[in-house]
């Protein structure tokens, strides 16, 4: 069964850019990587997704070597309301999400 | 943009009694899963939702809960004889049709808060 791992808290300044790592353990050939986050009461809201190299969105970019035994989150220019709990999941073909205990990131001023 | 609603926002109830929990998925969605996140711990699946059968449980989803699509639109959890350890977070989440190659994720809602006296 997948299992994914992620530093249980990051600190940063506005303005900066973030790397959230996350390392994978039984990854299968065909699972997504996907990060969610979690803002406090709220449920999770989708960040990005991907299967291997660099997918880019609007609001941040992901990057998966190679071997996919680990994918790194990158949040450019974060802002305070970027505060939050971000979880690396690995989805297995039947789309079950496989949750961590996530990063809890504070933007400081 | 579509979102999953799910009513009530906090649900009180005492011990042992029933509560259901509903959530109206995205409309186009098939694919529906509750999810459940104790206070200060991680999110963990309950159970996964297609073409009117549990298609995947997990062991915390034994014989004390159960799902249904009554309609063509809501999408509930029914926890019987409650315990104070149920006392958690409830999430729903909808996705379209998935496949491999697909890039289409779980939407959630933003929860029912079920507090068990």
């Amino acid at each position: 069964l997948a299992k994914t791992t992620q530093p249980i808290s990051m600190d940063s300044y506005e303005g900066q850019e973030v790397n959230i790592t996350c390392s994978h353990n039984n990854i299968a050939t065909n699972d997504y990587i996907t990060w969610y986050q979690q803002f406090p009461s709220q449920g999770p809201r989708f960040i990005i997704q991907g299967y291997k190299t660099k997918v880019t969105n609007e609001v941040a970019s992901l990057f998966i070597p190679a071997d996919r035994k680990s994918s790194t989150l990158s949040l450019p220019r974060v802002s305070l309301s970027d505060t939050a709990v971000y979880y690396c999941l690995a989805r297995t073909s039947n789309y079950q999400l496989i949750w961590g205990a996530g990063t809890k990131l504070i933007i400081k001023p | 943009e579509p979102e999953v609603t799910q009513t009530p926002s906090h649900q009180v109830t005492q011990m042992g009694q029933e509560v259901i929990l509903r959530c109206v998925p995205i409309s186009n969605h098939l694919y529906f899963y509750w999810y459940r996140q104790i206070l200060g711990q991680k999110v963990e699946f309950l159970v996964s939702f297609y073409n009117n059968e549990i298609s995947e449980k997990s062991e915390i989803f034994d014989d004390q809960f159960s799902v249904e699509r009554p309609d063509g639109s809501n999408f509930t959890l029914k926890i019987r004889s409650t315990k104070l350890e149920d006392s958690a977070m409830y999430f729903c989440a909808s996705s379209a049709l998935l496949s491999r190659d697909s890039n289409q994720p779980q939407h959630f809602g933003d929860g029912t808060r079920l507090s068990i006296l």
